[in-house]
């Protein structure tokens, strides 16, 4: 079983829309969790860690529930610079980050 | 910006050749990873370094090498590449301290092995 998995979409939305990726992970000793985002043909970066409390910047809202091993990102009011793979990832003691296969999100005019 | 450069940025070579890829960091950071990237498969870790001489394998090992003589360079090589190691190649550090640490990558290199 994978360490992280999403729904690789594609996600095609509306402007303005809200848009909601998920994805699970597969160990319960998992410490740290974040969300990347990646451009095509770019390095990935860091879009937001998420906590245990759920947290929020902006548009983007990231919540973790550690019972069911799930992590979510939201966006809201979509804009086309939104359009990017976004990168589930997790962490565990011991420096080793464990990356899902990115869901593709295309925001439309 | 965490300060990271990879050289070269795209390369193309035979199959059979050795290839070295370098990665440069000018933060001190103790943590340097190097990963491959491919449709369907994410990012993969090939090797990682904990210090000068300290280095680990990952999940996709086989076939690659590395060395850190230095705490700025990372430099990951393929003793005698093949086409399955066409590839994207991120590397990367960590930043943080104590339980919480972030990655931040290098712009990356297209190397592809014909």
């Amino acid at each position: 079983r994978k360490e992280v998995e999403q729904d690789p979409g594609p996600f095609n939305v509306p402007e303005g829309a809200t848009v909601a990726f998920n994805c699970t992970y597969s160990n319960s000793a998992s410490q740290s969790f974040f969300w990347y985002r990646q451009d095509c043909r770019k390095e990935p970066k860091l879009l937001m860690s998420v906590y245990s409390s759920g947290n929020e910047d902006g548009r983007f809202t990231a919540q973790l529930n550690r019972a069911s091993q799930y992590i979510s990102l939201l966006i809201r009011d979509s804009k086309l610079s939104d359009s990017a793979t976004y990168l589930c990832v997790v962490n565990r003691i011991g420096n080793q980050f464990y990356f899902g296969t990115g869901t593709s999100l295309t925001v439309i005019p | 910006d965490a300060g990271i450069t990879q050289s070269p940025r795209h390369k193309v070579t035979e199959t059979g050749t050795p290839v070295t890829l370098r990665c440069h960091q000018t933060e001190n950071h103790r943590y340097m990873y190097w990963y491959r990237q491919d449709p369907g498969h994410g990012l993969r870790l090939i090797h990682y370094s904990y210090g000068v001489k300290d280095t680990d394998k990952g999940e996709v090992s086989d076939g690659y090498s590395v060395s850190r003589s230095k705490t700025e360079d990372f430099l990951l090589t393929l003793e005698s590449a093949t086409s399955s190691q066409t590839s994207v190649y991120f590397c990367a550090i960590n930043y943080g301290q104590g339980r919480s640490y972030e990655q931040y990558f290098g712009p990356g290199t297209r190397l592809t092995v014909t």
